[in-house]
């Protein structure tokens, strides 16, 4: 069974510019969340979505943004892009239905580099 | 606000010695916690988890331990091997956020030494 895959795996971007960020979830998941990983904060959640609706935001300002298609892939963006978005961006998928807590598996991760 | 504690932020141990992670959490509804594990340049890999239903869980070298009353868990590996070396996550999910929404610790690097 094929794993999360995330594209593209690296990134350089400029201040300013904006960033598109794709995910396919492993086969038969309908949950996809994203996570932004830095040295300094380490784990954070940004958002989950389960069937094309967004269920769960964290903490970040609106610049990040996301959207689940009905196959499942997801696609999350930065825009108006800020030295400090510099961070290993990481899907996880599950199949997002348990009550008792949803194994997660994640992907390589997209590693966005702000300049 | 919730957050997830873990101790220590590194360790080395020599192989074939034990190695325990612990965490602490501050959200009484959590029922659900794994552990991941990541290697340079990869992706959180879970190793093994937990549901607030059970007291212990263990899968060959390597076991978890929740104690619900002190909101504590704990990671055990034991015969250690180099190929352990790696940055070790806990994380909780609670039943007041969705499925999808999982707190992290910030991390334990271990080290073993051959």
């Amino acid at each position: 069974k094929a794993g999360v895959t995330q594209t593209p795996r690296y990134l350089i971007k400029t201040r300013g510019q904006q960033v598109t960020l794709s995910c396919s979830p492993i086969s038969g998941h309908r949950s996809v969340s994203w996570y932004q990983q830095t040295p300094g904060q380490g784990l954070q959640f940004l958002f989950e979505y389960f069937s094309e609706t967004q269920r769960n935001k964290g903490n970040f300002p609106g610049r990040f943004s996301g959207r689940q298609f009905s196959n499942s892939r997801s696609e999350m963006n930065v825009s108006t892009l800020e030295l400090g978005d510099s961070a290993l961006y990481l899907c996880a998928s599950s199949f997002g239905t348990s009550g008792a807590g949803d194994t997660q598996y994640f992907g390589p991760g997209t590693r966005l580099t702000v300049l | 606000g919730e957050n997830v504690e873990q101790h220590p932020s590194t360790l080395s141990v020599q192989e074939g010695d034990s190695a325990v992670i612990k965490c602490t959490y501050s959200d009484s509804a959590s029922n659900y916690f794994p552990w991941y594990k990541q290697e340079l340049g990869k992706g959180p890999q879970l190793i093994i988890d937990i549901r607030s239903n059970v007291g212990e869980k263990k899968d060959q070298r390597i076991a978890v331990t929740l104690n619900k009353t002190a909101k504590h868990f704990s990671l055990h590996i034991t015969e250690t091997q180099p190929e352990d070396s790696a940055v070790y996550f806990c994380a909780a999910s609670s039943r007041r956020r969705s499925q999808g929404n999982l707190i992290f610790g910030k991390g334990t690097k271990l080290s073993v030494k051959p």
